[in-house]
């Protein structure tokens, strides 16, 4: 079956420790995005990507790496530069073209040791 | 400043109770507004997207409609596997979406 494959579910981050989430699809979609998640809050963006080798920054990019070396991966670092990394971590595609749905992975939740 | 509001942020209803969830949004220029179930511990699974004011569509015991300043999700005769987090996206440009908070819907028997 297509789709997104995230991992790990759960991840500890130690203090000033760089972690980095995996994201990879097989549903042979252009687009990929990292969204974070916290209670109370909609989702926000963090970086995406619309092609191989490119990547743009969202709206919370600051303590985020990412790359786009592959079309399937999309991985997502958070950096020791990110002082408050808890929350829950999605990746999503999408078709590359205008008003198109967004398929989720099943997320990682990042914790702080 | 453009945003999505989702009332109530949560709803709690016995078995075969119906009732509708809304999402407001104040973004200029919609390109499409988006419906997604989200389960505990899970990524949000895409519903229904609407287009333009007037235009509804429906899935099982879920109608979606929409205006020119908000949608409603109706559930009709919910039953308890009908819980979960019901989330609104609103596409404001090409590839990018304002989220709402969420409404959490508690179906109990």
């Amino acid at each position: 079956d297509g789709g997104i494959t995230q991992s790990p579910k759960y991840l500890f981050r130690k203090e000033g420790q760089n972690v980095t989430l995996s994201c990879e699809q097989n549903l042979n979609h252009d687009a990929m995005y990292w969204y974070r998640q916290d209670p109370g809050q909609g989702l926000r963006l963090i970086y995406y990507s619309q092609i191989v080798n490119d990547f743009q920054k969202g709206d919370i990019a600051e303590g985020y790496s990412v790359s786009r070396e592959k079309k399937e991966s999309f991985p997502l670092t958070v950096t020791s530069a990110q002082k408050n990394p808890t929350a829950f971590y999605l990746c999503a595609s999408s078709i590359y073209r205008e008003s198109e749905k967004l398929f989720f992975g099943s997320g990682t939740q990042l914790s702080v040791l | 400043e453009d945003q999505v509001t989702q009332s109530p942020e949560a709803l709690r209803l016995q078995e075969g109770e119906s009732s509708s969830l809304n999402c407001s949004y104040t973004v200029s220029g919609l390109r499409g507004l988006f419906w997604y179930r989200q389960d505990p511990g899970k990524g949000p699974e895409f519903l229904f997207t609407l287009y333009s004011a007037g235009e509804e569509k429906e899935k099982e015991r879920l109608k979606a409609t929409l205006t020119k300043k908000e949608s409603f999700l109706h559930i009709t005769a919910p039953k308890p596997e009908d819980s979960a987090t019901y989330l609104c996206a609103v596409l404001y440009n090409f590839n990018k979406f304002y989220f709402g908070s969420g409404t959490k819907l508690n179906v109990k028997p």
